[in-house]
């Protein structure tokens, strides 16, 4: 059974860097074609892609917030971390991780429960 | 950016009555090695996505089989065979071809009538 479940702060203020956690089990993520990733979804909006990691510590990145992202993996305790620099409040959304296999069925197959960040000062 | 657009952006369906929902890619979701790489996600209230359909119609597992996917290129349709009061929720389509990044639709509000 796959799981994921994200944490972090729920407030950070503008100009901060944000830094999230996805602790997942059922999975590792050292098995070839496995990856990680992280979507947001502002309130009442869509969905948006931001960063994956892949098993073999390939790394991709959304190009328009690449400069401000930076992902990493810990294969020995099942966490990905996401980094986010210089947020505003336009980055208020719900931060949510989930899997991807290349060897399943190619898409965002597992989602955790999502975390809400606030940017405010 | 590869930019997918949904229609409608809401529709509300009477319960057992078919429901359809467009998606359009402005390229197409084609690959080299014959598979299509659109994908189908229902976010019910309060929830995180769940996908429903991979690879334009092959259904998730545990996904009832009143859902159904197809389409080919840029054009794509999920429909609903009879809608259940279970089924509300957004739907959003997603390309996953042309990356970086992925990329999902504006995604179609279903509720029930």
């Amino acid at each position: 059974q796959i799981t994921l479940k994200e944490s972090g702060p729920t407030l950070v203020k503008p100009t901060q860097t944000l830094t999230l956690t996805c602790t997942f089990s059922g999975f590792s993520l050292s098995t070839s074609g496995v990856g990680v990733g992280w979507i947001r979804q502002p309130p009442g909006k869509a969905l948006e892609w931001l960063a994956l990691i892949y098993w073999d510590d390939d790394k991709r990145y959304s190009p328009s917030l690449k400069s401000r992202l930076t992902i990493t993996k810990d294969t020995s305790k099942n966490q990905v971390v996401l980094t986010m620099t210089n947020m505003d409040p336009v980055d208020t959304a719900t931060y949510y991780c989930a899997h991807i296999a290349a060897a399943g069925t190619g898409g965002w197959d597992y989602w955790g429960q999502g975390t809400l960040v606030t940017v405010s000062s | 950016d590869i930019v997918m657009t949904q229609t409608p952006l809401s529709l509300s369906v009477t319960p057992g009555q078919p429901a359809s929902i467009s998606c359009k890619s402005s390229q197409s979701l084609l690959h080299s090695d014959g598979k299509t790489y659109l994908y189908w996600y229902l976010q019910k209230p309060g929830q995180s996505p769940q996908l429903l359909i991979y690879e334009v119609s092959s259904r998730f597992s545990g996904v009832p089989d009143r859902f159904s996917g197809s389409g080919s290129g840029t054009d794509f349709t999920l429909k609903i065979s009879r809608v259940e009061a279970e089924d509300v929720g957004v739907y959003y389509c997603m390309q996953g071809i042309h990356l970086p990044p992925y990329t999902f639709g504006q995604g179609t509000k279903l509720e029930i009538k």
